[in-house]
């Protein structure tokens, strides 16, 4: 769905650079989700943020911060990369409630060396 | 605590098999349940939710609140079906988010 999308999409950094992932949504949805993908693991969630005003931790935020500039807009910070820190990270909208359906973007594959 | 368990991290199927791809959740009050489908090197994506009660590219899952699973099923699987599936009850109430399981991996064989 074009309505999400990440920048970069392919990133490769070096054990404690700063790094910003960056996604935008046109849906207009108010919520919005980090999650990070690892084989074996599935999808574990990093933060979400529920408007501009409420961001929250998910279950591993330990190493990572984010920002929600504007309702269209959700970065994640790794403050100093970590090879552990290797995966695919993915950004998620929905609508307003719990139940709603989830919108992904394409996913940004970060390699930490 | 709220838990969802995929048993099978993989499902190796030939075309034309039968499928079914277990999912057991453990959570508070009557979530609302959902599979997210993700194709080679595509995004996740919606492949059905159980309150829409659709059939999507054939699957469709039973919601059995006595056992609490979603299990996923399709009758004569295709080698388009090869993807990592998961499962992801999403609690109701606004403060709540969804978890996700842990994925199955299914493949079919020509």
């Amino acid at each position: 769905d074009a309505d999400v999308t990440q920048t970069p999409r392919n990133r490769i950094t070096k054990t404690g650079k700063r790094i910003m992932l960056e996604c935008s949504q046109t849906k207009g949805h108010d919520r919005m989700y980090w999650y990070r993908q690892d084989p074996g693991l599935g999808l574990q969630l990093i933060y979400y943020s529920f408007d501009v005003k409420d961001i929250n931790k998910g279950e591993i935020s330990d190493g990572y911060s984010v920002s929600r500039q504007a309702q269209a807009k959700f970065s994640l910070s790794l403050e100093s990369a970590i090879p552990n820190q290797t995966a695919l990270y993915f950004c998620a909208t929905a609508k307003g409630s719990g139940t709603d359906t989830q919108y992904f973007g394409p996913g940004t594959r970060l390699t930490v060396l | 605590a709220q838990r969802v368990t995929q048993p099978e991290k993989l499902l190796s199927v030939f075309k034309g098999a039968p499928v079914e791809l277990k999912c057991n959740y453990s959570y508070s009050g009557s979530p609302e349940l959902f599979w997210y489908v993700q194709y080679s090197r595509q995004r996740l994506q919606l492949l059905l939710r159980h309150i829409s009660r659709e059939s999507i590219k054939g699957f469709t899952a039973d919601l059995n609140k006595g056992e609490t699973s979603f299990h996923l099923k399709k009758p004569f699987a295709q080698e388009e079906d090869s993807a990592m599936y998961y499962c992801a009850p999403h609690a109701s109430g606004g403060s709540y988010i969804p978890t996700f399981g842990r994925g199955t991996s299914l493949i079919v064989h020509p």
